[in-house]
């Protein structure tokens, strides 16, 4: 099947952690996304990388780092995890800003429980 | 700074009828604008995406129109039926091509 997709579904772990997500997509795309939905579902992006170099940083705290071995997987890793860690977050891409039809697609989403 | 606002928050109908959803933005210089569904527990599907040079798209029964110079744009959905419950959100990507959600329309066809 062509799509996004993220593992694990769900993740839960105790403070003060550190956990991965990771994402790939095989719709030939150059653009992938990091996305948080907080406890009130609300969508607020965090990352974007561009065939694999950063072209969007959100303020995220540094404790969330990206990574992007390949324009297919973009992973991310966050360290020394906390309460206001637990939200759902989605992975999406899309042909690059730029190129007139730049939809975006998103993963099924991974939640984490931060304890 | 976009800000996207989605009237209304809830909307609760019978099978059957047409609906409007809302969407504003504040900073009309946008790109693009992408109506999504999310289900209860689930990802975020496509719907629709109007670029910023056109006025509309359709997709069976949705049609989404885009009015830049207002700042809004439009879901109307067509005999709605009890499948089409869900999130719909709404997200203009803005010049610095960062995408911008509104908080969503909480949809519940009833039959």
């Amino acid at each position: 099947d062509t799509a996004v997709s993220q593992t694990p579904k769900y993740l839960v772990t105790q403070m003060g952690n550190d956990k991965s997500i990771k994402c790939e997509q095989n719709l030939g795309h150059d653009t992938m996304y990091w996305y948080k939905q907080d406890s009130k579902k609300f969508l607020k992006i965090m990352f974007s990388y561009n065939n694999k170099e950063l072209i969007i940083n959100e303020t995220v705290p540094n404790r969330f780092s990206p990574k992007s071995p390949d324009k297919a997987h973009l992973n991310l890793h966050i360290n020394s995890l906390e309460l206001g860690d637990s939200a759902v977050y989605f992975c999406a891409s899309s042909q690059p800003a730029g190129i007139n039809y730049n939809e975006q697609f998103f993963g099924p989403g991974t939640r984490l429980t931060v304890l | 700074k976009q800000e996207v606002t989605q009237i209304p928050a809830a909307l609760s109908v019978p099978e059957g009828e047409n609906l409007v959803l809302n969407c504003s933005f504040t900073d009309s210089a946008i790109y693009n604008l992408q109506w999504f569904r999310q289900d209860p527990g689930k990802g975020l599907t496509s719907l629709l995406l109007i670029q910023s040079s056109q006025r509309e798209q359709t997709s069976g029964r949705l049609n989404a129109s885009l009015d830049k110079s207002s700042g809004r744009s439009t879901l109307y959905i067509a005999a709605s039926q009890p499948g089409d419950s869900a999130t719909y959100l709404c997200a203009a990507r803005g010049g610095s091509y960062i995408p911008t959600f509104g908080r969503g329309t909480s949809l519940i066809v009833h039959p």
